[in-house]
Formats: structure tokens, sequence, C-alpha cells
């Protein structure tokens, strides 16, 4: 089954720079998603970008791109010229197991962006 | 598009009483949809999946008969925590999935059983 690491609990970047918010996954799958979602303190989960497994090139997404390095089994989320209101908590998911509709989640990473 | 409302957004109650939550896919059609429970600085913990028309499938651990799930529908799912305690108090959140993987979640309910 999937398992999901991410081993940043916190991560701090001044506005307007960019930030990497580390993702790696465990899958023996050869098909497979990988997701990330933002949390602002409101609590709603944010869609921000796919990756698929069988994707050519990274996801981008405006400010949002994935470093998916698929033999490393990670996938990073960068986060170009920081908004302030780009701090929030980070989730990295994929899929439970290949097919399943169920999506694990890692831990989270809290990302505060200083003026 | 994908949009997801949850309600109500915020609910506080009394020991021994039942709390109904409504999760709707907005402007799609949601043949599966998701029931979370996040505590504090904690991740998202899957309660069950419910798909339109069919019995809810909870995760291990998860009292079904505690947390009533019917999803009428396929714009509608609901959420009742029956004779909800204290320990209950948490923030749930649903999402949908469209014809995608992709889950859209709901804004969340933050629950305090007093």
């Amino acid at each position: 089954a999937q398992k999901i690491t991410q081993t940043q609990p916190g991560m701090f970047v001044q506005e307007k720079e960019a930030v990497t918010l580390d993702c790696t996954y465990d899958t023996s799958d050869q098909s497979y998603g990988l997701f990330w979602y933002k949390q602002p303190s409101s609590g709603e989960m944010i869609f921000l970008i796919y990756q698929g497994s069988y994707d050519e090139q990274n996801a981008t997404e405006g400010r949002y791109s994935l470093n998916f390095q698929k033999a490393r089994k990670s996938a990073n989320l960068v986060i170009s010229a920081s908004q302030l209101g780009d701090s929030a908590m980070y989730f990295c998911a994929a899929p439970l197991q290949g097919g399943s509709e169920k999506l694990v989640f890692g831990k989270g990473t809290k990302l505060t962006v200083n003026p | 598009g994908a949009v997801v409302s949850q309600h109500p957004s915020w609910v506080i109650c009394k020991s021994g009483t039942s709390v109904k939550i409504e999760c709707r896919s907005l402007d799609f059609q949601a043949t599966t949809m998701f029931w979370y429970r996040q505590f504090p600085k904690q991740s998202l913990m899957l309660m069950a999946t419910s798909n339109e028309g069919s019995k809810a499938t909870y995760e291990q651990g998860v009292e079904k008969d505690k947390f009533l799930i019917n999803h009428a529908s396929l714009t509608l799912s609901t959420l009742t925590v029956t004779s909800a305690h204290p320990e209950d108090s948490s923030f749930y959140i649903c999402s949908a999935r469209d014809r995608g993987l992709t889950q859209y979640f709901g804004p969340g309910t933050r629950l305090l059983v007093l």
C-alpha cells in the first residue's frame, strides 16, 4: 500500500521567493497519481496540482509546479514568487493503491511566508 | 468548477444529541464521496467512502452505527453523528470525486460537543 512521507513539519520563506516542499512516496504500482492540497487556517482543502506517473512533463499550474522524480519516488511541490496568502498547511496525497479511490495523505508541511 | 459545499460550518451541541452534516457537489455529479476527520495539527483520517445508492464503506475502527452516512443522490451525502459525546468533537470534512481521480473538498465542519 501507498505511504506518503513529508519530512518537513514547517518551512519558512520570504515573500517573493520560491520554496520547495518535499514529498516522497512508496508504491509498487506502475500507474499512479500524486496530488497536492493546500489547507489554510480556515480548514478547507484546496486542490493545487496533480501529477500522473506516466506524464512525460512535470505538472505546472500557475505558480505551482511539481518536481517529479520517478526513480527517486519524489514529487516535490515548488511554489514560485511566494505570497503572504500562501501561508498554510500543504498535504501531499496519492491513491492508497493502484486503482483505489481512497487517498492517503502525508502528515503535511506548515508553510509560513514572511513579509 | 468542481465546487463542494458543506453545511453547517460550525456546530455546537450538547452531549447525547445527534448532528447531521451535509455535503453537496454543486456543479458536478459525484458517484463517490468521502468523509474525513481531522484532529488539530494532524493529517486527514478517512472515515468512510460513500457511493450513491449503496451502503457506505467504513474504515477499520470507525463505528458505522455512530457515524451514519447516507448518499441519497449524485450530489448529496450526509454524515450523522449519533448520540454525540465530547470525544466526537473534531473537524469533519467531506470530498467528492469527479469522473477523474481528483477529490474536491468541502470547507469542513467544526463540531464541538459539550
